[in-house]
């Protein structure tokens, strides 16, 4: 069965430096989304993502995030200068064409900032 | 998308069915009713979605009430590995409309 890859699994950074985090969704989707947890909370989204424009996005997608999709696979949620505060789990999902298809998530990047 | 409330935890014996309800007394024609599970800390994972009827696939049933106001995911033969946080989502039928994850129910599968 096809599923949304994200890599890397575990990425340690230090505060104020650039993340860059990857996903590969599932080849026919054409909806993609970042999620967060931050651990022992909510799962939250961040962004959506249709036709190489941002579709909706929370109040915690501020200017220090940025989504891109820079080839025909992969689909990137960049922070540029990374707070402790964004230490969490990031989803990533995609979801296909029809309206009432569901989202099929990845198993995340774990993003710690020291 | 209208809200939903879930126990925050139940268990159930292995082999058992394990019938989880959610409420959505809000819910308008247009919203669907999706079941995700979590396991520990990795990705939510998709299980069954419906709009009035009630649904099968290999994983589990939904039954949802005709008014629409609740649902019931229903596991036929709990094991151990179903072990998680089950989360009933409200979404709409727009194509890029979002998830939003509550607190869910977190199932716990004994011997």
């Amino acid at each position: 069965e096809p599923e949304v890859t994200q890599t890397p699994s575990h990425q340690v950074t230090q505060m104020g430096q650039e993340v860059i985090l990857r996903c590969v969704p599932i080849s026919n989707h054409l909806y993609f989304y970042w999620y967060r947890q931050i651990l022992g909370q909510k799962v939250e989204f961040l962004v959506s993502f249709y036709n190489n424009e941002i579709s909706e996005k929370s109040e915690i997608f501020d200017d220090q995030f940025s989504v891109e999709r820079p080839d025909g696979s992969n689909f990137t949620l960049k922070i540029r200068s990374t707070k402790l505060e964004d230490s969490a789990m990031y989803f990533c999902a995609s979801s296909a064409r029809v309206s009432d298809s569901p989202l099929h998530f990845g198993n995340g990047t774990r993003l710690t900032v020291t | 998308d209208a809200k939903t409330t879930q126990p925050p935890s139940m268990d159930c014996a292995e082999g058992r069915a394990a019938n989880l309800p959610c409420n959505h007394s809000t819910i308008s024609g247009n919203e669907y009713v999706y079941w995700y599970r979590q396991i520990h800390s990795q990705g939510p994972q998709y299980i069954i979605h419906g709009l009035k009827n009630n649904e099968t696939n290999e994983m589990a049933s939904l039954i949802i009430t005709e008014d629409r106001k609740s649902s019931t995911l229903i596991l036929p033969h709990a094991t151990l590995r179903d072990t998680a946080v089950y989360y009933c989502i409200v979404k709409s039928s727009g194509t890029a409309s979002k998830l939003t994850f509550g607190t869910g129910t977190r199932l716990q599968v004994t011997l």
